[in-house]
């Protein structure tokens, strides 16, 4: 069964370069895309990276990804923390039978 | 502009079959690739994926839900609508519904509705 880790919290100050990973069991991380959405409270999440590397119009290039194939995990990098860029970050993934979620990780800028 | 909106019962008593319906515009369910997801948030929690229908009526359902989910889309309404059988305390979450190109990448979503399940 597929299954998607993150760490629960990471923290980093402004102006900073914090890593949020993302460990695939279940599965080559490479066999499916991986999409990071970014969820601030009390707000649905939207995307901020998809199709592996992908950035939708109006998400800084401070988002990038990179891929692991040793350890299996995606991360997503933000460069040049920004206090608005504190959230709950979540990667998603999918297999023939089901998509899947990551547990979210908790982005503290101080 | 693609905008979705969910509406349906913020209370459902346990044991009560809850239906949600996500009103969307900006794209139309015929066009080939296009789908809708359904994706829940528990208080707290992290997002869980529940189902997608497709312009071309096809579906999909989580594994671990599906016997009690069920899917469908009113394409003349720009709707789609999920039910959820045997509602239980645990199943309290906001639900939120999403516009997809690939039935794997959602984008954007709705801004979700809160569904308690209590007695």
């Amino acid at each position: 069964n597929l299954l998607l880790t993150q760490p629960h919290s990471v923290s980093e100050s402004p102006g900073k370069t914090v890593t949020i990973s993302c460990t695939r069991s279940g599965g080559s991380i490479a066999s499916n895309s991986v999409q990071w959405y970014q969820q601030r409270p009390g707000s649905a999440p939207t995307t901020v990276i998809y199709d592996n590397n992908q950035r939708p119009s109006g998400v800084p290039d401070r988002f990038s990804v990179s891929i692991d194939r040793s350890s299996n995990s995606a991360s997503l990098i933000i460069s040049g923390l920004k206090t608005e860029d504190e959230a709950d970050y979540y990667c998603q993934s999918y297999d023939s039978n089901n998509v899947v979620f990551g547990g979210g990780t908790k982005l503290t800028v101080l | 502009q693609i905008t979705l909106k969910e509406s349906g019962p913020t209370l459902v008593k346990p044991t009560q079959t809850l239906t949600l319906t996500c009103a969307f515009s900006g794209f139309s369910l015929t066009t080939n690739g296009v789908g809708v997801g359904w994706i829940r948030q528990p208080p707290g929690k992290a997002l869980e994926w529940l189902a997608v229908i497709y312009w071309d009526d096809s579906k999909r359902y989580s594994p671990s839900l599906k016997s009690r989910l069920t899917i469908t889309k009113d394409t003349s309404k720009n709707r789609v609508v999920l039910t959820m059988t045997n509602m239980d305390p645990v199943d309290t979450a906001t639900y939120y519904c999403a516009h997809t190109y690939s039935g794997n990448i959602f984008d954007p979503w709705g801004r979700g509705t809160l569904v308690t399940v209590s007695s």
